[in-house]
């Protein structure tokens, strides 16, 4: 069965300190990976997305990391901001290009940046 | 543009009613998806079309039912409400198969069911 699993649940961090969450993954067979931003209330918001052959990826402050030999990513959080405070997650998609294919989300990580 | 837009933003059913969750877009988008998010969960897929007149079961299709009838709507039907459909619906849009490209998300509809 395909999983994602993230860790910490939550965290609380100071503005303008760093951050980093993690997501661990057994799906199969691997088509990308991608992180969202959701604000409460909204919808989410994509910031990566990263392929089998892509080992990082940057979109502002947010870096996304990816291993696919011990299937795990990581998003870092650089200089973290007041509006940085969502829940972020982790979605892997299985399955070949053009068909077949399906994504399965993780349950988030809440963090909310604190002054 | 106005992306993925949904109404209601909330609603409170009462078991039995039924009821149909609006979602338009307007990127001229071909693929659309509901999903479902209850609390500590990842989203799941209910429906997704792959263009006009086209749709087929996600993961969780049991209770709903859709339709699509232009490229811009694609309307989620609750026909007989339990309380098990509680959750928050979003509705999505990608111009490709999602597994490639960006999903786009509506505000999402909180909906009850009592």
């Amino acid at each position: 069965k395909n999983q994602v699993e993230q860790s910490p649940q939550s965290l609380i961090i100071l503005e303008g300190k760093n951050c980093t969450l993690q997501c661990n993954y057994t799906v199969s067979p691997f088509s990308n990976l991608r992180w969202y931003k959701q604000d409460t209330g909204r919808g989410p918001v994509s910031l990566t997305i990263m392929t089998f052959s892509e080992n990082t990826k940057s979109n502002g402050r947010y870096t996304a990391t990816l291993d696919a030999d011990t299937k795990q990513s990581s998003l870092h959080i650089t200089a973290s901001q007041l509006s940085d405070s969502a829940s972020y997650i982790c979605v892997v998609t299985s399955g070949y290009t053009g068909g077949g294919n399906k994504l399965t989300f993780g349950t988030g990580t809440q963090l909310k940046v604190e002054l | 543009n106005a992306g993925v837009t949904q109404t209601p933003k909330f609603r409170i059913l009462k078991i039995g009613q039924s009821m149909t969750l609006q979602c338009t877009q307007d990127m001229n988008h071909n693929y659309m998806y509901w999903y479902r998010q209850d609390p500590g969960m990842g989203l799941k897929l209910i429906y997704y079309s792959v263009g006009a007149g086209i749709t087929d079961k996600g993961e969780v299709p049991n209770g709903y039912n859709v339709s699509r009838s232009t490229t811009e709507d694609f309307p989620l039907r609750l026909e007989l409400a339990a309380p098990s459909q509680t959750s928050v619906y979003f509705c999505a849009s990608s111009y490709y198969p999602e597994s490639s490209y960006e999903q786009y998300f509506g505000p999402g509809t909180r909906l009850t069911v009592t």
